[in-house]
């Protein structure tokens, strides 16, 4: 069965550290992968995805994540952490359900504080 | 161009009673979803519409009803309300994108918080 495993619940980083939030997938086929922030009391957005082609893609507010097919993993890192992206951040993979349809699997998120 | 909203932003509810959650998306998406999100689980896939007409369950159906008459519109309904819905409801929307095989970006509402006493 399909699934996302995010194995940090809680990380906290000084703010203009760097920051990697990790995802581990599991999948038969190529899988498509995301990346959504949550900001408190709000809806979730998308960050980047993945789909095909060059495995580092870039996304918003200056993330960027590496899917590596061997390691079943589709990690999140920023260079620099602002304070504004305490979040909760979840990964999700693009999966069959019901045996026809596409839908996204979602990792139980991880929850990103940022030190002054 | 208001994206996914969703109607009301926040209920209280007492067990037993009946409401209906409206989503509305302006995106002309042809799939629609309702998600729960709970504390340390993640978003949960309720159910979900491929098309004006069509909703098919998802990962966790019982105790909750949908319709999708028209194509913009998904309604969640909770016929007799129980605490174990307590919860935070998301509404997501997306464009069909060949055989639709998880491919799609997925918009979210903002989300509506139900307390069932």
């Amino acid at each position: 069965a399909q699934s996302v495993t995010q194995p940090d619940i809680h990380i906290t980083v000084s703010e203009g550290a760097s920051l990697e939030l990790r995802c581990n997938y599991s999948y038969g086929a190529t899988p498509y992968l995301f990346w959504y922030v949550q900001s408190p009391g709000q809806g979730l957005q998308l960050l980047l995805k993945y789909f095909s082609g060059d495995t580092l893609v870039q996304g918003i507010k200056g993330f960027e994540a590496e899917f590596k097919r061997s390691q079943s993993s589709f990690n999140l890192r920023k260079p620099s952490v602002h304070w504004s992206d305490a979040a909760e951040y979840f990964c999700a993979v693009g999966a069959y359900y019901g045996g026809s349809q596409g839908n996204l699997i979602f990792g139980k998120g991880t929850k990103l504080s940022v030190k002054p | 161009n208001a994206g996914v909203t969703q109607t009301p932003k926040f209920r209280v509810l007492k067990t037993g009673q009946s409401m209906t959650l409206l989503c509305a998306q302006d995106m002309n998406h042809e799939y629609m979803y309702w998600y729960r999100q709970d504390p340390g689980m993640g978003l949960r896939l309720i159910h979900y519409s491929v098309g004006e007409g069509t909703t098919a369950k998802g990962e966790v159906p019982d105790g909750y009803n949908v319709s999708r008459l028209k194509k913009q519109n998904f309604l969640l309904g909770l016929e007799s309300a129980a605490p174990s819905q307590t919860s935070v409801y998301f509404c997501a929307s997306s464009y069909r994108k060949g055989a639709g095989v998880g491919q799609e970006t997925q918009y979210f509402g903002p989300g509506t918080r139900l307390l069932v006493l």
